[in-house]
């Protein structure tokens, strides 16, 4: 089955910053690769979606990397704010049947 | 527009006991997923239904069963609670059948088993 690992440490940066979250995963090369944001007693929110043959996607002020080689995404938040402090998620999917994996996630704390 | 509903938000079961949380999606969503997070862990897929068809199961035992309605809502159900099935229970809508689209998560429904 698909693994993925996620840095199980909460990851703290000072304010206007970039923070940088890894996402590495075994097995087979996912056709998807989302991330999500958690907040603490809610459910996760949607950020961006990368597919197999993309390299990178950007919204706003983040930018999501996929490399199929290293079996892994990365996730950057340029000029991070306190607001951005949560815990972010990445989820997979081998495309063709619907059986997402979900990361434990990693927390960011962003101190102004 | 209202986003996905889940009800109860809380829920307090003893061992032995059956349990049945309810979705709605997000007006015009025909896809509904299911999803178990326990505490310091990702979300865990459990079901994905379609057009009131089940089309996705995770690795979860038979007490645990779904459905969904003509109107897109869905029921999940859990029958003889184990002290583990304690979690926060996760509903997502999208528009369609596909990974590719973006899934809308619910609050949740925290389930604690005594």
């Amino acid at each position: 089955s698909q693994k993925i690992e996620q840095n199980s440490e909460a990851l703290n940066i000072q304010e206007g910053k970039t923070a940088t979250l890894t996402c590495n995963y075994t097995n087979y090369s996912p056709a998807y690769l989302q991330w999500y944001r958690q907040d603490p007693g809610r459910g996760p929110v949607f950020l961006l979606l990368i597919r197999e043959n993309e390299k990178e996607k950007r919204k706003e002020r983040l930018k999501v990397t996929f490399d199929t080689t290293l079996k892994q995404s990365l996730f950057h938040i340029t000029a991070s704010q306190p607001a951005d402090s949560a815990t972010y998620l990445c989820a997979l999917d081998r495309g063709g049947s619907y059986i997402p994996t979900f990361g434990r996630g990693t927390s960011l704390i962003v101190h102004p | 527009d209202a986003g996905v509903t889940q009800s109860p938000t809380h829920l307090i079961k003893t061992r032995g006991q059956h349990v049945t949380l309810r979705c709605s999606p997000i007006s015009g969503h025909k896809s509904v997923s299911w999803y178990q997070q326990v505490l310091g862990q990702g979300p865990q897929f459990i079901f994905q239904y379609y057009e009131k068809e089940e089309r996705g199961r995770g690795n979860f035992p038979d007490r645990f069963s779904a459905r969904q309605f003509p109107n897109y809502s869905s029921e999940l159900n859990v029958n003889a609670l184990l002290l583990g099935d304690s979690a926060l229970y996760l509903c997502a809508s999208s528009n369609i059948w596909s990974f590719q689209e973006t899934q809308y998560f619910g609050p949740g429904t925290r389930l604690l088993v005594l």
